[in-house]
């Protein structure tokens, strides 16, 4: 089956302590992005990745770091959380731009103390 | 991107045809329309997707102007479990395949 998962699905920390999110897709996809969602804005692409190695800044990066050293694999890491990154989170995948179907992962629900 | 308008929230009655209408006048020659919908607090679901000629799949059908600057969503017969938040988006999926969400419509199916 076709999916998008992502680690934890809830997490409840402090501020400073550094986190991470996985993100694993098991379609072979290029393409992988991150968004967070907040009430009234809507989602956001946080960080995207067209290829292994290959990481590029989204629309709201400050605070995050990426990294895509396989396919399937692209964590989302939090050096230093605050309470402003408190957020539900989506990891997406989608198999190039030629395709029609981005799959999203199921959220990870963040809350930063 | 393009920036789409949909309404807020939308009624329909279970068994019935979903409308749901979005405009997207500034639309791009390239820009393809998109049709997502999230489920409570689920990840967005791919429902459909077309550039100037209508289009269906097994979930639904999606109705493009010719002039391309609005376009309709119909979800033929409406069930309790269609009841979401539809987003309506123009995108070329560039930038890793990025998705500019609005705000959606808040379909609510009622028995």
């Amino acid at each position: 089956e076709a999916q998008v998962t992502q680690n934890p699905r809830y997490l409840i920390t402090v501020t400073g302590k550094k986190l991470t999110v996985t993100c694993s897709q098991n379609m072979n996809h290029e393409y992988m992005s991150w968004y967070r969602q907040d009430p009234g804005l809507g989602l956001r692409q946080i960080y995207y990745s067209m290829n292994v190695e290959v990481t590029d800044k989204g629309d709201v990066p400050e605070g995050y770091k990426v990294s895509r050293k396989e396919k399937r694999n692209f964590p989302l890491i939090l050096e230093s959380p605050s309470p402003n990154q408190t957020s539900l989170y989506f990891c997406a995948s989608l198999r190039d731009r030629a395709a029609d179907t981005q799959y999203f992962g199921p959220g990870t629900r963040l809350t930063v103390l | 991107d393009a920036k789409t308008t949909q309404p807020t929230s939308m009624d329909c009655a279970e068994g019935r045809a979903a409308n749901l209408p979005c405009n997207h006048s500034t639309i791009s020659g390239n820009e393809y329309v998109y049709w997502y919908r999230q489920i409570h607090s689920q990840g967005p679901q791919y429902i459909i997707h077309g550039l100037k000629n209508n289009e269906t799949n097994e979930m639904a059908s999606l109705i493009i102007t010719e002039d391309r600057k609005s376009s309709t969503l119909i979800l033929p017969h409406a069930t309790l479990r269609d009841t979401a938040v539809y987003y309506c988006i123009v995108s070329i999926y560039n930038q890793g395949g990025k998705l500019i969400f609005g705000q959606g419509t808040e379909l609510s199916v009622k028995p």
